[in-house]
């Protein structure tokens, strides 16, 4: 079974600050990996997923991850944050090249942006 | 918008009582999860259902959990009779590698 780790439960910045989230899993075999998000009030939304192919990926409103492989680590960054970034962001997997589609999430990290 | 819509969106219950939480997606898949985030925890796995049959379940989802497709399109979650520490977020998604997640049923038993 896979088990996701997120550094921070939460985090304060001020807008235009960089920022970094943490997140580390443990499983042994091929790993699909994704970001989400939760605005107040609304559902889980994507951010950005890994499944293959280059570790550093893009995903929606400037975010981006990057997956180590030999970290087991899948960090969220984004340069500069504004004030609508303030949510709870979500790492999560499954395993990879399976049918096997339940995700394991970390226990999130409340983000929250001063104007 | 979310593919997959839930209601109620708030379901305040009494202790014992029945509750069924259902899932509409916008589009017909195979494949269906429900999870649940107890406040300040952790979104846990509970039950997938594929092809109308449960594939796999959690040890969370015991005997007073069940969930059901009762007319080909809308799935639905009961909990038979409903305990304090069931009061949680219940989300529902549409998935294949990729999950697509609804609003959430926020359940709270008195």
């Amino acid at each position: 079974a896979q088990s996701v780790s997120q550094h921070n439960h939460h985090v304060i910045l001020s807008e235009a600050a960089s920022l970094e989230l943490g997140c580390n899993y443990s499983y042994g075999g091929t790993v699909n990996l994704f970001w989400y998000v939760q605005y107040p009030g609304q559902h889980l939304q994507l951010l950005l997923k890994y499944f293959s192919g280059d570790p550093l990926v893009k995903g929606i409103k400037g975010f981006e991850a990057e997956f180590i492989k030999s970290k087991f680590s899948f960090n969220l960054r984004k340069p500069s944050v504004q004030w609508s970034d303030t949510a709870e962001y979500f790492c999560a997997v499954n395993a990879g090249g399976s049918n096997d589609y339940k995700l394991s999430f970390g226990a999130g990290t409340t983000v929250t942006v001063r104007a | 918008e979310p593919e997959v819509t839930q209601t109620p969106s708030h379901q305040v219950t009494q202790m014992g009582q029945e509750v069924i939480l259902r899932c509409v997606p916008i589009s017909n898949h195979l494949y269906f999860y429900w999870y649940r985030q107890i406040l300040g925890q952790k979104v846990e796995f509970l039950v997938s259902f594929y092809n109308n049959e449960i594939s796999e379940k959690s040890e969370i989802f015991d005997d007073q959990f069940s969930v059901e497709r009762p007319d080909g399109s809308n799935f639905t979650l009961k909990i038979r009779s409903t305990k304090l520490e069931d009061s949680a977020m219940y989300f529902c998604a549409r998935q294949g590698a990729e999950a697509f997640f609804g609003q959430g049923t926020r359940l709270t038993v008195v």
